[in-house]
């Protein structure tokens, strides 16, 4: 079975902070995805790779930056923490034959 | 137009009953489709995929596709409570390796 993990479940954070989300997946896909979702918002892509070292910006990405160094790690970074950043935050990856999209457990974010 | 569109709900069934879940897409070079099962608080998990015109069955769980029409959608024969989620239609950009999603189905399954 693929497996995606996520570094938390639940996170805390101050406005102004850098906030750091790890997932890690075990199934060698080259894609990796990050969203988040918000009530009445559905899933909302904020940035992918299809590769390491290599990333797309999705549809919201201002405020945040990505990080693949390793195949199996993709990093989400908040570079200066705000309130409208309290979310759940999705990872997800895939293979590039055939789009199945798998989860990880997500992080619910609070920035207060 | 969205480039994927589904009712928003809620959607409630009583159990036994036939539950019925639609989705359209703006992409007429879309190939292949699926579903997605996410439970309150967690996070979504594929239950089904589907590439050819027609049905396709997996258990309970019928999918339709229709790709002159550009609608796919879900049937879930004898409803269960366990059912109650929220169904997300996703849709592979063609010239991308990434998925739209739909905005989801809120479904209630009512003992």
């Amino acid at each position: 079975d693929v497996k995606v993990t996520q570094s938390s479940r639940y996170l805390v954070k101050r406005t102004g902070e850098k906030v750091f989300l790890e997932c890690v997946q075990d199934m060698d896909h080259e894609n990796m995805f990050w969203y988040r979702q918000d009530p009445g918002l559905g899933l909302r892509l904020i940035y992918f790779s299809y590769d390491v070292k290599m990333k797309e910006k999705g549809d919201i990405p201002e405020g945040y930056s990505v990080s693949r160094e390793k195949k199996e790690r993709f990093s989400l970074i908040l570079e200066s923490a705000s309130t409208n950043q309290t979310s759940m935050y999705l990872c997800a990856s895939s293979s590039p034959d055939t789009y199945e999209q798998y989860f990880g457990p997500g992080t619910r974010l609070t920035v207060t | 137009q969205k480039e994927v569109e589904q009712n928003s709900g809620p959607l409630s069934v009583p159990e036994g009953a036939i539950a019925s879940l639609n989705c359209t897409y703006s992409d007429r070079g879309s190939q292949s489709f699926f579903w997605y099962r996410q439970y309150s608080g967690k996070s979504p998990e594929l239950i089904m995929f589907i590439y050819s015109n027609g049905d396709k069955e997996d258990g309970r769980f019928t999918a339709q596709l229709n790709k002159a029409s550009q609608y796919v959608s879900l049937l879930i024969r004898d409803s269960q409570p366990s059912d109650s989620a929220t169904y997300l239609c996703a849709v592979p950009k063609t010239s991308y390796d990434k998925v739209i999603f739909g905005p989801g189905t809120s479904l209630s399954v009512i003992p």
